[in-house]
Parts: structure tokens; C-alpha cells; sequence
């Protein structure tokens, strides 16, 4: 596997269950991120990590817990989510930046829909 | 809050034409504003970027122009090809890490 990928790529929950989503780079990255991105909508950044720590939490709701254990890998742990959470969920890495200019590489994405 | 606004939502071009995307932003501190492609299906993909020290940059067909005065920039895409049809989202970078993004310009190359 290259580049940055995803598991599942498609998944439907109920209000009450609990689940998580996963995250993989294979580029050396150490930095990684969580979008959400919703029809006619910006990208909305939820999370960001850098070497492993978390660097931005954009008052996302405490129902998104997200978890770095390593720099390849990321999770977003899902609980008690709400129909209006629907929707598909970009994971991205980059290099750690020193100066910020650095190519975001995306993963395909989670399509997630709450019943 | 800092907001990036992109315009129009939704272009058709004939094939062959150009095409042009704004972007205006509110945050004068940023200094760097890529353009990512996403085809239908797919992921999203950097297709060109400027820092702010440059007023333009071109890359075969593809151009972006920043006006740091007026706080906009836009992406120039010149003899529209079908593989052209995607979603392009410009953004300009907020704090180290965060970029705020455009909303998105469905492209649509009409044959």
C-alpha cells in the first residue's frame, strides 16, 4: 500500500453504537489530519497532529475522539453520533512543517452515514 | 472568524476555453494559498500553490495569481480539457497548520 489510506470506506451506525475510523500513511509523514466534508461545504478541519501531538481541536464535539499513537497512524473513535455527523471523512498527512508550505496528501475518505 | 469565499460554485465551460475560479480571504497574516483538485470519486490532490512573496505562478495550463491588497487570488486554467470536469477548492493558510478552505467550484467542461 502507498500513499494514505482508509478503513472502512464506507459505514452506517446508529445513534448508539460506537465505532472508529482509521488512518494510514506510508509516505514518512508526521503530521496528520482529520477533515470532515460535508456537501457544498469548505473542508472543515477537526483535528491535526504533529509528531504525535495533538496541535489543533477545532471545537469539534466531544462524540469525535481522536487518537495518534504513532506517526503513521490515526484513528477518530465515533460515539453517540447524530444524523447531521453524516458525512464523508478526509484523513490527510503532510511533513511536519518548519516554514507551513507543506503538500497536504489525502486518503480516499470514510463515507459515514447515522441513522 | 477567518473565511476563504470562492466563486462562482458552479462553472461550465466549452471545451477548449478558460476558466477562472476567485478566491477573497480575510486574514491578511496568511501567506500561503494552495488549489486542490478533487475528481468526482476521488480524493482531493494539490494542483498548484504561491506564497505570498509571488504575484504569479504558472504551470502548463495552469496559472494563480495573488493580489495581496485586495486579499484575493484566483486559478486560471487555459484550453479546458475534458479531464479538466472536478471540484476545485482554493484555501490560504491560517496558524502553522490550519488551512481554511474555499467551499469548492464544481467545474464543468461541456464537449
Amino acid at each position: 500500500e502507498t500513499g494514505v489510506t482508509q478503513t472502512p470506506r464506507h459505514l452506517v451506525m446508529g445513534m448508539t453504537n460506537k465505532k472508529s475510523l482509521k488512518c494510514e500513511q506510508h509516505l514518512g509523514h508526521n503530521a496528520m489530519y482529520w477533515y470532515k466534508q460535508s456537501a457544498k461545504k469548505p473542508l472543515e478541519l477537526m483535528f491535526v497532529y504533529s509528531l504525535e501531538e495533538r496541535v489543533e481541536n477545532n471545537s469539534v464535539p466531544s462524540r469525535f475522539s481522536p487518537e495518534c499513537p504513532n506517526s503513521s497512524h490515526l484513528f477518530l473513535h465515533l460515539h453517540t453520533l447524530q444524523p447531521e455527523d453524516s458525512a464523508l471523512y478526509l484523513c490527510a498527512s503532510s511533513q511536519a512543517p518548519r516554514f507551513s508550505y507543506n503538500e497536504q496528501f489525502f486518503g480516499p475518505g470514510t463515507r459515514l452515514t447515522v441513522l | 472568524g477567518e473565511n476563504v469565499e470562492q466563486h462562482p460554485s458552479t462553472l461550465s465551460v466549452q471545451e477548449g476555453d478558460s476558466a477562472v475560479i476567485k478566491c477573497t480571504y480575510s486574514d491578511s497574516a496568511s501567506n500561503y494559498f494552495p488549489w486542490y483538485k478533487q475528481e468526482l470519486g476521488k480524493r482531493p490532490q494539490l494542483i498548484i500553490d504561491i506564497r505570498s512573496n509571488v504575484g504569479e505562478k504558472k504551470d502548463q495550463r495552469i496559472a494563480v495569481t495573488l493580489n495581496k491588497t485586495a486579499k484575493h487570488f484566483s486559478l486560471h486554467i487555459t484550453e479546458t480539457q475534458p479531464e479538466d470536469s472536478a471540484v476545485y477548492f482554493c484555501a490560504a493558510l491560517k496558524f502553522t497548520y490550519q488551512l481554511i478552505w474555499g467551499a469548492g467550484t464544481k467545474l464543468i467542461i461541456k464537449p
